[in-house]
């Protein structure tokens, strides 16, 4: 069964720090992943898309990273703001299905 | 500008009722989906449609119902069998299969009074 883990399930820091989310897969066979950002109330919104030779890609001060062996994803924010504050989701699309795979996301609260 | 409308934003429903979500896009997507959001959980998938009067259950499709007519629309309603249906539904549209990436709209919250 494909599955997609996201850790932590929420996250607070101070204003201009940095942070690392994670997101661990287990679909196959493997098309891209996408990270999410979705603000309270809100749809979400893409970040960033990531394909199997892909190690790294930027989105301003949102940088995804790709292990394609070990089956991991990373999301960096360099510099938070409080406008960070949302949650991030991971989702990982199989060329066999049709229906991506989505993680449960990542709350991240930025305090001032 | 090109984009995915879903209205109304709030929606309250009495018990026994059914109500109809509505979600339009212009972006000239064939596929369409509807998904379910409860705090705490992730989006969990209730209808898509790949293709106008085309459609597939999702994993949490008892309750609902949906159309796809059109190509723009993709309706949903929750009819009065579904007997938790509080939460936040998103709509999302995609030019292919969900690996083209979803397009989302703003969301509707569904709350029972």
């Amino acid at each position: 069964k494909n599955q997609v883990e996201q850790s932590p399930q929420s996250l607070i820091i101070l204003e201009g720090k940095n942070c690392t989310l994670q997101c661990n897969y287990t679909v196959s066979p493997f098309s891209n992943l996408r990270w999410y950002k979705q603000d309270t109330g809100r749809g979400p919104v893409s970040l960033t898309i990531m394909t199997f030779s892909e190690n790294t890609k930027s989105n301003g001060r949102y940088t995804a990273t790709l292990d394609a062996d070990t089956k991991q994803s990373s999301l960096h924010i360099t510099a938070s703001q409080l406008s960070d504050s949302a949650s991030y989701i991971c989702v990982v699309s199989s060329s066999g299905s049709y229906i991506p795979t989505f993680g449960r996301g990542t709350s991240l609260i930025v305090h001032p | 500008d090109g984009g995915i409308t879903q209205s109304p934003k709030y929606l309250f429903r009495k018990e026994g009722q059914n109500v109809t979500l509505s979600c339009e896009q212009n972006l000239n997507h064939d596929a369409m989906y509807w998904y379910r959001q409860d705090p705490g959980q992730g989006l969990r998938l209730i209808y898509y449609s790949q293709i106008v009067n085309d459609f597939q259950k999702g994993d949490i499709a008892e309750g609902y119902s949906v159309s796809r007519e059109k190509k723009e629309s993709f309706p949903l309603t929750v009819t009065s069998a579904q007997k938790n249906p509080t939460a936040f539904y998103l709509c999302a549209s995609s030019i292919g299969g969900g690996d083209a990436g979803y397009t989302f709209g703003s969301g509707t919250r569904l709350t029972v009074v």
